[in-house]
């Protein structure tokens, strides 16, 4: 088992532009999560899922969108990247809800210049 | 107010000390708690959920208290290998901003 990967480790953007962070869990988890966690903060949740198809916000959306089309991949979305979505992003897939842990891919070092 | 706070710390403790977090919750209908780990660099990993009757996991012991509406991490005999920031989790997706520990040789 891989658990939660994640790509790429690394990225350098520049203003305007956009990509796209990968995420695939092979648990066969139906939740999975994005967050982002900016430097001394805790982390935020940007979007979320609950199984293929389906995706809500979270608390920190602006500026990304995601999609889930299989249960294994939720790759995010960043449009026209600011200064602003300079952060470490992390994936998490979670058996269930509330009362199940989360497991979390290595994270995105992102910046945006 | 926030959904969680924590003291940011940092803890500096020497090797064999006991160590004690709090973390704070806003909301009083929240269903589940945990302690994270997080070493620098690296992503959160699961440390212990926290029960209402507490729970103990050698070293560690977690606890809640719903009426001050507050979960505690308790570490006794720290070790160096315990430097790392904690992180509380209230309702699997809220997150505290984290408490940092080093422990001294």
């Amino acid at each position: 088992n891989a658990g939660v990967t994640q790509t790429p480790k690394f990225r350098i953007l520049k203003i305007g532009q956009s990509m796209t962070l990968q995420c695939t869990q092979d648990m066969n988890h139906n939740y999975m999560y994005w967050y982002r966690q900016d430097p001394g903060m805790g982390l935020k949740l940007i979007y979320y899922s609950v199984g293929a198809g389906i995706t809500d916000k979270g608390e920190v959306p602006n500026g990304y969108n995601v999609s889930r089309s299989t249960t294994e991949d939720f790759p995010l979305r960043l449009e026209l990247a600011a200064p602003s979505q300079t952060s470490v992003y992390f994936c998490a897939s979670s058996y269930g809800d509330l009362r199940y842990e989360q497991y979390f891919g290595p994270g995105t070092r992102l910046t945006v210049t | 107010r926030k959904e969680v706070e924590q003291d940011p710390g940092p803890f500096n403790v020497p090797e064999g000390a006991t160590v004690a977090f709090n973390c704070t919750y806003s909301n009083s209908a929240s269903q589940s708690f945990f302690w994270y780990r997080q070493d620098c660099r690296k992503e959160p990993k699961l440390l212990m959920s926290v029960y209402s009757s507490g729970n103990e996991d050698g070293r560690f012991t977690a606890q809640l208290n719903r009426a001050s509406q507050y979960i505690s991490l308790l570490i006794r005999d720290s070790k160096l290998s315990d430097s790392a920031t904690y992180l509380c989790v209230v309702n699997q997706f809220y997150f505290g901003t984290g408490t940092s520990l080093t422990v001294i040789p």
